[in-house]
């Protein structure tokens, strides 16, 4: 069973409208992130956290909002989306001290 | 500031021959190095990791090693197989809880 759960898997928005992205993890670890991945560019980190109730800047924040209400949820927000905000985003938790990543399946988001 | 730099985009080789994906990072740290596999429509999955000692880090024909004095982290395969075409990316996690990755190798085999 997936330990990371991500939802929606696929997401079609209109450009100005606000999108929330969910993510849910049940390996009970404190660190959090939300990355996008496009071609050309890796993997790139948006916002992380360290447990809940924190959330901090990733390399490339602008734009998105995050929030970690619990241990177990994590949600990215679009508030106003835009078309450059297409992407597929994936959310993962952080093991400890040496911070081992495991990753939910991803959510392909397109904004028309 | 701290990066991490994978200077090929693309690699293409012929299954049997060896494997070698650059990683090499900045840092004002020591961090621990990663190495991520993503096969394709799949979500990316740990690899290999560095050790805090000396010990070479070896999953499935994969090594890798640390060398503080290049700040390097290069993956190696003696042996390339078609199942091995897949993203790979480097990362690396500088103790702050932030993890930061490359942009990534896309690695194709072909027969």
């Amino acid at each position: 069973e997936a330990a990371v759960t991500q939802s929606p898997r696929n997401k079609v928005a209109v450009t100005g409208g606000k999108v929330t992205l969910s993510c849910n993890q049940t390996n009970n670890h404190n660190n959090m992130y939300w990355y996008r991945q496009d071609t050309g560019h890796g993997l790139r980190l948006i916002h992380y956290s360290y447990g809940a109730g924190s959330t901090e800047k990733g390399d490339i924040p602008d734009g998105y909002k995050a929030s970690r209400p619990s241990q177990e949820n994590f949600s990215l927000i679009l508030e106003l989306a835009t078309p450059s905000q297409t992407s597929v985003y994936f959310c993962a938790s952080g093991d400890g001290i040496q911070n081992t990543l495991y990753f939910g399946a991803g959510t392909r988001l397109s904004v028309l | 500031g701290d990066s991490v730099t994978q200077t090929e985009g693309l690699v293409t080789l012929t299954e049997g021959l060896p494997v070698m994906l650059n990683c090499t990072y900045q840092s004002t740290y020591s961090p621990f190095l990663f190495w991520y596999v993503q096969h394709l429509n799949e979500a990316p999955k740990l690899l290999l990791k560095s050790f805090t000692d000396n010990k070479r880090p070896e999953h499935q024909g994969f090594h890798a090693t640390l060398h503080k004095s290049s700040s390097s982290f290069h993956l190696q395969k003696s042996s390339a197989q078609l199942s091995d075409s897949a993203l790979y990316y480097c990362a690396c996690y500088y103790g702050n809880e932030k993890i930061t990755f490359g942009a990534g190798t896309k690695l194709t085999i072909k027969p």
